[in-house]
């Protein structure tokens, strides 16, 4: 089935990039009809939507992210990335990469990754 | 953007009881709408697609329904392994879907 692994540095320091990868697993993230998502919890709250990028290449970005998010993938990697710029304590928080259907609902989810935003 | 208020916030309930949570859009979503469920440490689990869809291996005591701008989880009897956090999520205004603020049911 598949699966998707987030990796990336834990703590990052103000005003740097932050940078994830989702390594996906039995799936190819190249085809198919998906959107392949980062969705990020800040500590003790609710769930926010980063972004996605849909096999076609097309990224869509949150509005309130937009000027600071690149979602990218690297094919020969199957891997997916997330590059958050300018960070602030703001962006603490755990990062999930997801997959969405055109159904509408993410079905697949990595465990998260804890990113710390902190000099 | 389309805000999603779920109501109530929290709630308190006992193993066997009936459960209903409630998710109010901003503006019309038709059926794009999706429910969670999220326990602590965990990602969150996809329960229901389009409004009342149930994804396969959720159990049937889990029903959604609504359209426009009121849905509804309803859990038939709660158990156990139900306590958790409840997201609702649109996503009518595809590519900018949002979620709702999350319902924890405890005892």
């Amino acid at each position: 089935q598949v699966q998707l692994q987030e990796s990336g540095p834990g703590l990052v320091e103000p005003s740097q990039t932050l940078s994830l990868t989702c390594t996906v697993s039995g799936a190819s993230i190249s085809s198919g009809d998906y959107y392949w998502s980062w969705i990020r919890q800040h500590p003790g709250k609710g769930l926010e939507w980063i972004g996605y990028i849909y096999y076609s290449g097309s990224t869509y970005y949150n509005r309130s992210l937009k000027s600071r998010v690149t979602i990218s993938v690297d094919t020969s990697k199957n891997e997916l990335s997330l590059k958050l710029s300018s960070v602030t304590a703001a962006d603490t928080a755990v990062y999930y990469c997801a997959i969405g259907r055109s159904s509408g609902g993410f079905d697949i989810w990595g465990q998260g990754t804890m990113v710390t935003v902190s000099s | 953007d389309i805000q999603m208020t779920q109501s109530p916030s929290s709630l308190s309930a006992s193993v066997g009881d009936r459960v209903t949570i409630t998710c109010r859009a901003s503006q019309t979503i038709s059926i794009y709408l999706s429910w969670y469920q999220q326990k602590p440490g965990k990602a969150p689990k996809l329960l229901i697609s389009a409004a009342s869809r149930l994804q396969s291996g959720v159990p049937s005591r889990f029903s959604g329904g609504g359209s426009g701008t009121d849905f509804t989880l309803t859990i038939s009897s709660l158990q156990l392994e139900d306590f958790a956090t409840y997201y609702c999520q649109q996503s009518y205004s595809t590519p900018q879907v949002t979620f709702g603020q999350g319902t924890k049911v405890d005892i």
